[in-house]
């Protein structure tokens, strides 16, 4: 079945720790995204990736350092530099062409510092 | 820089009723999606836009876009309680994909 995935769902972190959340596609999707979501609250952007090895900022960018290696795959890394790191984490992906079609997002990682 | 800004962000209605929800965007794109959000869920993709003019519907759910004024509309049909969810507008700028805040949705019987 082709689809996005995102691991682990919850994940629990110490204070200082870098944690890294892992992001999989199947789709062949070029365009790949990072998003972090506060209880009640909307999806703001953390970075992007258009092509394998590029990537942009998106908004909430400080913190949160990425990689795009491969074109399945989207890891993003929480530094101990994120003061404020829990929440909910989405990962999406398209196709990042001109016949484009929706993003498609994984289920998420619920991220805790303990 | 992209903004994308919805309205209303809590919308409360009685089932059986009609609303609208709005999504303004700042800079000229022509391509914008709806999605919904069940508490402690991901995305799940309604509606794809991509044209100015552009109206889709499911079941009650019908979405439109209009590209000159930087609007699209999310309108609902006789409300019913399964309608209850978050929904989010998003648009999509060279890939660069910002999303609105939010419109939190209770359908009351």
């Amino acid at each position: 079945d082709g689809g996005i995935t995102q691991s682990p769902k919850y994940l629990f972190r110490k204070e200082g720790q870098n944690v890294t959340l892992s992001c999989e596609q199947n789709l062949n999707h070029d365009a790949m995204y990072w998003y972090r979501q506060d209880p009640g609250q909307g999806l703001r952007l953390i970075y992007y990736s258009q092509i394998v090895n590029d990537f942009q900022k998106g908004d909430i960018a400080e913190g949160y350092s990425v990689s795009r290696e491969k074109k399945e795959s989207f890891p993003l890394t929480v530094t101990s530099a994120q003061k404020n790191p829990t929440a909910f984490y989405l990962c999406a992906s398209s196709t990042g062409q001109a016949d484009i079609t929706e993003a498609f997002f994984g289920q998420g990682t619920r991220l805790t510092v303990v | 820089e992209l903004k994308v800004e919805q309205n209303p962000l809590f919308l409360s209605m009685q089932e059986g009723k009609n609303y609208t929800i709005y999504c303004n965007y700042s800079t000229t794109s022509d391509r914008l999606y709806w999605y919904r959000q069940d508490p402690g869920k991901s995305l799940e993709s309604l509606f794809v836009l991509l044209s100015n003019g552009a109206v889709k519907q499911e079941g009650r759910l019908m979405a439109s876009l209009d590209t000159k004024a930087r609007l699209s509309t999310l309108h609902i049909t006789a409300a019913v309680h399964d309608l209850s969810a978050t929904y989010f507008c998003a648009v999509d700028l060279n890939n660069d994909m910002r999303f609105g805040a939010g419109t939190r949705l209770t359908v009351k019987p």
